[in-house]
């Protein structure tokens, strides 16, 4: 069973904010909310992660709604190296790292 | 030093060879892992170390056989392997089994059974 659901694909302006979005309708109580990338020909990069509360760290910001059922990868200033798979996990701690689908995020000069 | 290396970065090899992929990080982390990606899919967790024990084998066929010797090496035996076993092989590491905000991955190699 799918844990999320993201759009497959999406693309964004070079300098707009790249808004991603993500589905964890199921998440329980402990589980956070992860977000990777990948981009191409690279292992995935970790970015951000939250539980409850809205987070912001030099890469990018994430708002989780207040059910905790979707959540929203900001990236606020999307530049061409932000052109990769954006994967969004939800996991307890101490378990291990299963990647979704992801969305591929094409950034347009 | 933030870098999980693996090499080769590329390995072509026939059903009936033996060859070995070696990933290696010197962050101290104690838990360290393989996925499999194949092309436009998202990685597929195989194998999960943690200090220097197997934690967790994801029903992978005997055909890929893990190993690790010591805390900052892992290696991944490949053997008999077949053409759908093409495929980027990815290493990871983390401090602890679990710490997947602090999951550092290599390049991968990039592997062709013919």
């Amino acid at each position: 069973d799918a844990k999320t659901t993201q759009p497959p694909s999406m693309d964004c302006a070079e300098g707009r904010a790249a808004n991603l979005p993500c589905n964890h309708s199921t998440i329980s109580g402990n589980e956070y909310v992860y977000w990777y990338r990948q981009i191409h020909s690279q292992g995935p990069q970790y970015i951000i992660h939250g539980l409850k509360n809205n987070e912001t760290n030099e890469m990018a910001s994430l708002i989780i709604t207040e059910d905790r059922k979707s959540s929203t990868l900001i990236l606020p200033h999307a530049t061409l190296r932000d052109t990769a798979v954006y994967y969004c996990i939800v996991m307890a701690g101490a378990n291990n790292l299963f990647f979704g689908t992801g969305t591929r995020l094409t950034v347009i000069p | 030093d933030t870098e999980v290396t693996q090499t080769p970065k590329h390995l072509v090899m026939g059903m009936t060879n033996k060859k070995s992929l070696k990933c290696e990080q010197h962050m101290g982390h104690r838990a360290m892992y393989w996925y499999k990606q194949k092309a436009k899919k998202p990685p597929e967790l195989m194998f999960v170390y943690s200090y220097e024990k197997l934690s967790i084998n994801e029903s992978v066929p005997s055909r890929f056989s893990p190993e690790c010797p010591n805390s900052s090496l892992l290696n991944l035996h490949l053997h008999a392997l077949q053409p759908e076993d093409s495929a980027l092989y990815l290493c990871a590491s983390s401090p602890q089994k679990g710490r997947a905000e602090k999951l550092f991955f290599g390049s991968g190699t990039q592997l062709s059974v013919l």
